[in-house]
């Protein structure tokens, strides 16, 4: 089975520019969830969607960070305009409620702002 | 709130011999548990969870974990390290007392070094 999958996996752009990072969940889940993990604060959950409904999105640091949920297999994290300190790795993970499953992690993007 | 704390950032142990890596929560009501592990540039991996019943815990990798509620601890073990344990640890919590809780809180996570 497919697991999940994030796009791009490496990302090197300028202060100022728009990012977009996106989400392919494990078909059949229905939560996804955006985390951000640095050396300084280690693993943050960002936001997160419930039947792509965003249910808990009080760990978006500021209104640069927005994210959508379009349809259940597609999920885009974007940042504008862009800052050094958004410089990180980002996750996107997705479960299957009822079952207490795991969250199953993707490979992340590594973001990094010039 | 739910919070873990990781007490050690690192954790060097000679190959062969038992591995302990600490974890202990805190809740507002009863807890599950997980442990994950992730390698350099990738993700995070599920190794391990409790939910409930036998406390002592089995899961990938020869990986256990015991689940003590008196000391609010979930401590990850394995019997014989191997080199390839080598990787970041991380313990997070999900406080189900909370109803449509789906929110973990993970760990500062313990950089696990396995010596040959």
């Amino acid at each position: 089975d497919a697991g999940v999958i994030q796009s791009p996996r490496h990302e090197v752009t300028e202060m100022g520019q728009e990012v977009t990072l996106r989400c392919k969940p494990i078909s059949g889940h229905d939560y996804l969830f955006w985390y951000r993990q640095t050396m300084m604060r280690g693993l943050e959950l960002l936001i997160y969607f419930n039947n792509n409904v965003p249910i808990d999105d009080s760990g978006m640091p500021e209104d640069r960070f927005s994210a959508k949920m379009p349809n259940a297999s597609f999920s885009t994290l974007k940042i504008q305009p862009s800052e050094p300190r958004d410089s990180a790795v980002y996750f996107c993970a997705s479960s299957l409620t009822g079952q207490v499953m795991a969250q199953h992690f993707g490979d992340g993007t590594r973001l990094s702002i010039l | 709130a739910q919070s873990v704390a990781q007490p050690e950032d690192q954790v060097n142990v000679a190959e062969g011999n038992p591995l302990t890596v600490k974890c202990t929560y805190s809740v507002s009501g009863n807890p599950y548990l997980f442990w994950y592990v992730q390698y350099p540039n990738r993700g995070l991996q599920f190794l391990l969870k409790y939910i409930t019943g036998d406390n002592l815990v089995k899961g990938s990798y020869g990986f256990e974990a015991e689940f003590n509620k008196s000391q609010t601890s979930f401590h990850l073990k394995k019997p014989s390290a191997l080199v390839s344990d080598s990787a970041l640890y991380f313990c997070a919590v999900r406080d189900i007392s909370n109803f449509g809780n789906e929110k973990l809180t993970f760990g500062t996570g313990t950089r696990l070094t396995i010596i040959p």
